[in-house]
């Protein structure tokens, strides 16, 4: 069981919006820790989408958008294409009385109708 | 632009140790920190650790007694050794690049990832 929680599926049509909620706790997202999401298409490296809740690097298209609130977080891909179909993961940090830890969700596998 | 490209055994015998190294093209190993991730059948990504190019290392607190992470600026890699490995240990590796920004760190750079594979 992944520390943050995101739904296993998702789909739209092309053109729609879509949502991906990233579920954390007190220790990591409430705790302040930034979320950061990644893009992974078949058979290809993560990619960073996402970075400091909101941040998309040089070259990620504005259609990604990326929210945080409380223990939650969201990425919105908006005016779906069928080249955003992959699998996509948030990632945030976890300090608890154990240590300090990288924590990712269990991904969302993106389907575009 | 920075590339990171994973290589090792593709199948380990149980018990018996990983060995993954990582190279590091487009950019230099030093003044960063590097990360290993692996995500097993059916499941998420799971942060084994990360390590700075001076060799400060962090690792997850479930896999640390079987951990250890280097760095060989010279040849411009790292590496992961995992000892002990089970079938649990099955999984497809990840080596990654570790930014820290903000509040907590993101892998800004990733390689395609390797399959391991534990039989005897």
């Amino acid at each position: 069981q992944s520390v943050l929680t995101q739904p296993p599926s998702v789909s739209g049509a092309p053109g729609q919006r879509v949502t991906i909620s990233c579920t954390g706790s007190s220790s990591n997202i409430g705790a302040g820790y930034d979320v950061h999401w990644y893009q992974r298409l078949p058979g290809t490296a993560p990619k960073l989408l996402i970075y400091g809740n909101s941040n998309r690097p040089s070259g990620v298209p504005d259609r990604f958008s990326g929210s945080k609130s409380g223990t939650s977080a969201s990425l919105a891909i908006t005016g779906l294409l069928a080249e955003d179909e992959a699998d996509y993961f948030c990632q945030s940090y976890d300090s608890s009385l154990v240590g300090s830890d990288v924590v990712f969700g269990g991904g969302t596998k993106l389907t575009v109708l | 632009q920075v590339q990171l490209q994973e290589s090792g055994p593709g199948l380990v015998k149980p018990s018996e140790t990983l060995s993954l190294t990582c190279t590091v093209s487009g950019g230099s190993v030093s003044n960063y920190y590097w990360s290993w991730i692996r995500q097993p059948p059916g499941q998420g990504l799971e942060w084994i650790g990360y390590i700075y190019d001076s060799g400060t290392t962090s690792y997850n607190p479930s896999l640390k007694s079987r951990v250890t992470m280097s760095v060989v600026t010279s040849k411009n890699q790292f590496s992961l050794k995992l000892s002990s490995v089970t079938a649990a240990d099955a999984a497809l590796y990840y080596c990654a690049r570790v930014q820290w920004e903000g509040l907590g760190v993101n892998l800004d750079v990733w390689g395609k990832g390797t399959t391991v594979t534990v039989s005897s």
